[in-house]
C-alpha cells in the first residue's frame, strides 16, 4: 500500500515559470491537505479538498496559487508566475476522513532562480 | 502571530537518557494537540496526540503531557535510541472536529541522540 506520493521531488524554476505540484493521496484517501514550508520555519496550512471540490483554501494566497483534486487523477498545486519568495517545500497530506492524523507525502523542493 | 512555539530549536540527549520537548501555545481554542517527527528529505510522521480533555496520553516510548492552564505541551522519549534523531513538529488543531486543515505548526525542534 503506497503511501502518500509527490513528484517532482525537486523542482527549478525560472521566475515568471509556472510550478505544478502533483500529489496521489494514499489509496482510499480522499481528503487531500497541502502545506508549505519556508526555511527555518513550520509548516504552514495552505487548502484543503475532496474529490472535485475545494473546502478550505484560506491559507492560500489569493493570486497566483490555485489547487484541484480531479474525480480522476492527482492533486495539482499550481503557481503562475513564481517569485523567489515561492521557494519552499510543498507537502501534501491525505486521511481517509477529515482526521488531523493526516499522511504526509515526501514533499516537492521548489526552487526558483 | 506564531500561535504554536517551539522555543528550542535543538537538543542533544545521549542515548539510553530521556529526551524532553517542549511546545507551547497561545490559543486557547485549541482542542487537539498532535506531535510529528520528521526525516531529513522526508514527510512528517505522525507519532502522537493528545485531546484537550486529557493530560496525558502514553504510546510505548513515547508519552505526551498537556498542561492546559501553562498552555504547556511537552514529549517524553524514553529511552533515547539514535533513531530517535529527527526533527520534531507540535501542531495545534485550530477547532473542534476539524482535521489536518486546522493544524497550526511549530517551528520545530531538531533532537539529535548522541551514542
Amino acid at each position: 500500500n503506497a503511501g502518500v506520493m509527490q513528484n517532482p521531488r525537486h523542482l527549478v524554476r525560472r521566475r515568471g515559470q509556472e510550478a505544478r505540484l502533483r500529489c496521489s493521496p494514499m489509496k482510499g484517501h480522499s481528503h487531500v491537505y497541502w502545506y508549505r514550508q519556508l526555511p527555518e520555519e513550520g509548516l504552514k496550512f495552505m487548502v484543503y479538498l475532496q474529490k472535485e471540490n475545494i473546502i478550505d483554501e484560506s491559507g492560500m494566497p489569493k493570486e497566483r496559487f490555485s489547487a484541484e483534486f480531479p474525480k480522476e487523477g492527482p492533486s495539482i498545486l499550481r503557481i503562475q508566475q513564481v517569485v523567489r519568495g515561492d521557494s519552499a517545500a510543498y507537502f501534501c497530506a491525505s486521511s481517509l476522513d477529515n482526521s488531523p492524523e493526516a499522511f504526509f507525502g515526501q514533499g516537492t523542493r521548489l526552487t526558483v532562480v | 502571530d506564531q500561535q504554536v512555539k517551539q522555543n528550542s530549536p535543538s537538543l542533544s540527549v545521549q542515548e539510553g537518557r530521556i529526551s524532553i520537548l517542549n511546545c507551547d501555545y497561545t490559543n486557547s481554542m485549541f482542542d487537539y494537540f498532535l506531535w510529528y517527527k520528521k526525516y531529513p528529505a522526508e514527510g512528517p510522521t505522525f507519532l502522537i496526540s493528545i485531546s484537550s480533555i486529557k493530560d496525558k496520553n502514553e504510546d510505548g516510548r513515547f508519552t505526551v503531557f498537556l498542561n492546559k492552564s501553562a498552555k504547556h505541551l511537552s514529549l517524553h522519549i524514553v529511552p533515547s535510541q539514535p533513531g530517535d534523531s529527527a526533527v520534531y513538529f507540535c501542531a495545534a488543531r485550530r477547532y473542534s472536529g476539524g482535521g489536518a486543515d486546522g493544524l497550526t505548526f511549530g517551528k520545530g525542534t531538531h533532537l539529535i541522540i548522541q551514542p
